[in-house]
């Protein structure tokens, strides 16, 4: 069963920094593009970034360039994203999702709650 | 303000068919056919309904459909059951510049 697990949620202060990791499991987890969405507490979803399958390439949405960093380590099976400068806006449910072909995405994670609150 | 329009709520009853849109401009929704729907019930994940425009995974109801006609997408869902009730959110490829946007919802509701 394919399966993403994310974790490193939770509450910070705005200007501090948080890394979210998602375990994949039940594919070739090297073989596929991954991605970060968000969705703020009762609003829509938001794509964050993607990464290709190597790490050679990875792109974000403008807002959150040069304060997002999303990284994979395929031999951990793991996709990772490092947010610093973090402001009350960034609070959200972090999701990871599969990217095939960097085209759609699926299947999604549970999701992990990030908090920016003093 | 999300990059790709949808009406904030829709319903029917049971059986009927409801169609969702999705408008955006030639420069997402308009120049590229990768655009998905993804249906979320309350508390939970995000789940694929339909990919590039029309194509639907495997163990998604053939209720469901999707199509394109220049600038706007539409999900259309056929005999309406209580289980559809959710949010449901497209999302198109929009260029190398802003990459993925979504749909700002809709609330599809079972009367």
């Amino acid at each position: 069963e394919v399966q993403l697990v994310e974790s490193g949620g939770g509450l910070v202060q705005p200007g501090g920094s948080l890394r979210l990791s998602c375990a994949a499991s039940g594919f070739t987890f090297s073989s596929y593009w991954m991605s970060w969405v968000r969705q703020a507490p009762g609003k829509g979803l938001e794509w964050v970034a993607n990464i290709k399958q190597d790490g050679s390439e990875k792109y974000y949405v403008d807002s959150m360039k040069g304060r997002f960093t999303i990284s994979r380590d395929n031999a951990k099976n793991s996709l990772y994203l490092q947010m610093n400068s973090l402001r009350a806006e960034d609070t959200a449910v972090y999701y990871c999702a599969r990217h095939p072909g960097g085209s759609w995405f699926d299947p999604w994670g549970q999701g992990t709650l990030v908090t920016v609150s003093s | 303000q999300s990059a790709l329009t949808q009406p904030a709520s829709v319903s029917g009853s049971p059986g009927q068919s409801i169609t969702i849109s999705c408008t955006g401009t030639s420069s997402d929704v308009g120049s590229y056919n990768v655009v998905s729907w993804y249906q979320q019930h309350p508390g939970k994940a995000p789940k694929l309904m339909i990919y590039e425009v029309s194509k639907r995974p495997s163990g998604v109801s053939n209720r469901f459909s999707g199509s394109k006609s220049g600038n706007t997408a539409s999900l259309t869902i056929s005999g309406l059951q209580a289980e559809d009730e959710a949010d449901y959110y497209c999302c198109s490829y929009a260029g190398s510049s802003t990459h993925w946007v979504f749909g700002g919802g809709t609330r599809l509701t079972v009367l």
